[in-house]
């Protein structure tokens, strides 16, 4: 157990909808990174958060957004939905801000859309 | 162009076999950092490594090692003696300055009992 927590396991939904993922990170990791794996693209990584900031941004989409509250859980919103968003979407946290910190990783969730 | 090659898709080797796992990089970065994650069938990506650009050295974790080479640009990672636990799907990451990370699609290992 990473201590990374994420919420929820699974998600179905249909095409135009919008959806939030939730994460939790480790007790006292300020970083959280949210990625996205798909059998197209593979492991992409999405966009990193640190202590409320964004630090640093991959391959996200403009449809997609995401936030880091003062508690420093995190959030995806995923909005107008298309097939090719079904994915498993995972969440990580480390520590310091820096790239090349040891990343802890949640158990994801699996969004389907239909 | 900034890239990770995973060539193999798929090993499976009989257990108690040495297997290695090859990861290509290209960056253009002379400070970038790589890495090494295991997903088991579990589906949490777990960290196995991480190696910066400056050091060379080869690592030896029990039955792990990673041969870094910047002069190939590679970073094999090799498993001794596997089990029937290391079966999982193996990813090789290269991190930049500019803090993003790229992952190679990654070699789904089988070992076989």
């Amino acid at each position: 157990d990473s201590g990374v927590t994420q919420t929820p396991k699974h998600l179905i939904t249909a095409t135009g909808q919008r959806v939030t993922l939730r994460c939790s990170p480790r007790s006292g990791d300020l970083s959280v990174y949210w990625y996205q794996q798909s059998l197209d693209q593979g492991l992409q990584f999405l966009i990193q958060y640190y202590n409320g900031e964004e630090r640093a941004k991959g391959n996200i989409l403009e449809r997609f957004s995401a936030q880091q509250f003062p508690d420093l859980h995190s959030e995806l919103n995923l909005s107008s939905l298309e097939l090719g968003d079904s994915a498993l979407y995972f969440c990580a946290s480390s520590v310091g801000l820096a790239h090349y910190n040891e990343q802890f990783f949640g158990p994801g969730t699996r969004l389907t859309v239909l | 162009a900034q890239k990770v090659t995973q060539a193999q898709t798929e090993i499976s080797v009989v257990e108690k076999e040495d297997v290695t796992l090859d990861c290509v990089y290209e960056t253009r970065d002379t400070t970038y950092y790589l890495f090494w994650y295991k997903q088991p069938p579990s589906g949490e990506l777990v960290f196995l490594i991480r190696r910066n650009s400056f050091d060379e050295q080869n690592e030896i974790s029990g039955r792990y090692s990673w041969n870094f080479q910047k002069s190939t640009s590679s970073f094999n990672f090799t498993i001794t003696a596997s089990q029937v636990v290391d079966s999982a799907v193996y990813f090789c990451a290269l991190s930049m300055r500019d803090d993003k990370i790229i992952f190679g699609k990654g070699t789904r290992l089988h070992i076989l009992p």
